[in-house]
């Protein structure tokens, strides 16, 4: 258990329609990252937050966003799924940023119907 | 942006034989280097990982090295069990303080008994 946590585990849904993943990092760590696994694209970082703040942005739609709460607990939203969205999502924490390990959740598996 | 090449793609080995994964990397700023390992549905696990004023590490069967001029690293493993049978990603982080990590494509280790 890497101490990250993601909930729903497991969400189907139908094209067109908005989800939102969440995330709750490791306790003390303020960067939380996003990440898509599909059997395509592989893994692929698609944003990060850092204490609230966006750090930094990698291959995210425009169609998706996400933001970090004070709690830091932060949340990946969805929309206007298409079939192609389909994939393990990913969040990961670290204690701050660049050149740290970063810890990953057990994943939200999205199926697009 | 950065780019990591990583190959083979599947390995097979057999059982107490050692196993070799290799990356190349095109980000010269890059100086993080974590190895991650993934069972079938579930969360990348960080197994070992190095920074860049390190040129080796080991942690019991499992070593990483890192040539920086070439721009490569490589996971070792010896005496490989059949608990080692997952697919394997390296990654590096990207210069300019982008903290997203970059995945290769992944190896596929099969462990034969």
């Amino acid at each position: 258990d890497s101490g990250v946590t993601q909930t729903p585990k497991h969400l189907i849904t139908a094209t067109g329609q908005r989800v939102t993943l969440r995330c709750s990092p490791r306790s003390g760590d303020l960067s939380v990252y996003w990440y898509q696994q599909s059997l395509d694209q592989g893994l692929q970082f698609l944003i990060q937050y850092y204490n609230g703040e966006e750090r930094a942005k990698g291959n995210i739609l425009e169609r998706f966003s996400a933001q970090q709460f004070p709690d830091l607990h932060s949340e990946l939203n969805l929309s206007s799924l298409e079939l192609g969205d389909s994939a393990l999502y990913f969040c990961a924490s670290s204690p701050a940023g660049w050149g740290e390990t970063q810890y990953f959740g057990p994943g939200t598996r999205l199926l697009v119907l | 942006g950065e780019n990591v090449e990583q190959h083979p793609s599947t390995l097979s080995v057999q059982e107490g034989d050692s196993a070799v994964i290799k990356c190349t990397y095109s980000d010269s700023a890059s100086n993080y280097f974590p190895w991650y390992k993934q069972e079938l549905g579930k969360r990348p696990q960080l197994i070992i990982d190095i920074r860049s004023n390190v040129g080796e590490k080991k942690d019991q069967r499992i070593a990483v090295t890192l040539n920086k001029t070439a721009k490569h690293f490589s996971l070792h493993i010896t005496e490989t069990q059949p608990e080692d049978s997952a697919v394997y990603f390296c990654a590096s982080n990207s210069g300019g303080g982008a903290d997203g990590l970059t995945f290769g494509k992944g190896t596929h280790l099969i462990i034969q008994p």
